[in-house]
């Protein structure tokens, strides 16, 4: 199965910024959209921000005004700046990707980076 | 934005059907479509339906989806359950352009 591949977890101090990045070489074409949803430790699924084609972004409200996504569609890579991170930052980050096939778009999962924000 | 509702826990023993529902709160529950997620522990969810009722290849079809407007709730159906089947289920729709999920479920296998 194809892959995506996040990249730039990590542990940073609060207030601090990190950037993820997610690539999906095998998707280079019919790629409708790109997401990122994160998961605190033991807790449920919580959409981040996701990125049509062209340059509609859209951020959920508790990361809105902190964070970015941008894109690069040559890449087919996904990027995250997170900036003023807070303590309730800390979660996996998944990258999903919204392959179009025959009319229909199928989500595909990545396998999550971890971003700690602790002192 | 809309909510959506699952319950929080299931349980149901191996080779019997299980159905979780996802219930709107507000709007039409046909208005968008409605994804379906597996996380097993330990692991990244996975897409079992998509478009209320698609399944991916790969998926067995024993998962099944679908959506009843009478009750405002899309319902993921599994049946004969397997001990790998265990795992949490979590829904997923659009407010727009906005994504919504629903808290999850975890299913036990017993």
């Amino acid at each position: 199965e194809a892959q995506l591949v996040e990249s730039g977890g990590g542990l940073i101090q609060p207030g601090g910024s990190l950037g993820l990045s997610c690539a999906a070489p095998e998707f280079t074409v019919n790629t409708n959209y790109m997401s990122w949803v994160r998961q605190a430790p033991g807790k449920g699924l919580e959409w981040v921000s996701v990125n049509y084609n062209g340059d509609n972004t859209y951020y959920g409200d508790s990361v809105k005004g902190r964070f970015t996504t941008s894109r690069d569609y040559s890449k087919n890579t996904l990027y995250l700046q997170m900036n003023s991170l807070r303590a309730d930052d800390t979660a996996v980050y998944y990258c999903v990707l919204g392959r179009e096939m025959v009319g229909t778009t199928i989500p595909y999962w990545g396998q999550g980076t971890l971003v700690t924000v602790s002192s | 934005n809309f909510v959506l509702t699952q319950p929080h826990s299931v349980s149901e023993s191996p080779g019997r059907t299980i159905t979780i529902s996802c219930t709107r709160s507000s709007g039409t529950i046909a208005s968008n479509y409605v994804q379906w997620y597996q996380q097993r522990p330990g692991s990244s969810p996975t897409t079992v339906i998509y478009e209320n009722n698609q399944r991916p290849s790969g998926v067995p079809d024993r998962f099944s989806g679908s959506i009843d407007t009478s009750s405002n709730s899309a319902s993921l159906t599994i049946s004969g359950l397997k001990t790998e089947d265990e795992a949490a289920y979590y829904c997923h729709s659009y407010d727009g352009a906005i994504w919504i999920f629903g808290g999850g479920t975890k299913l036990t296998v017993l």
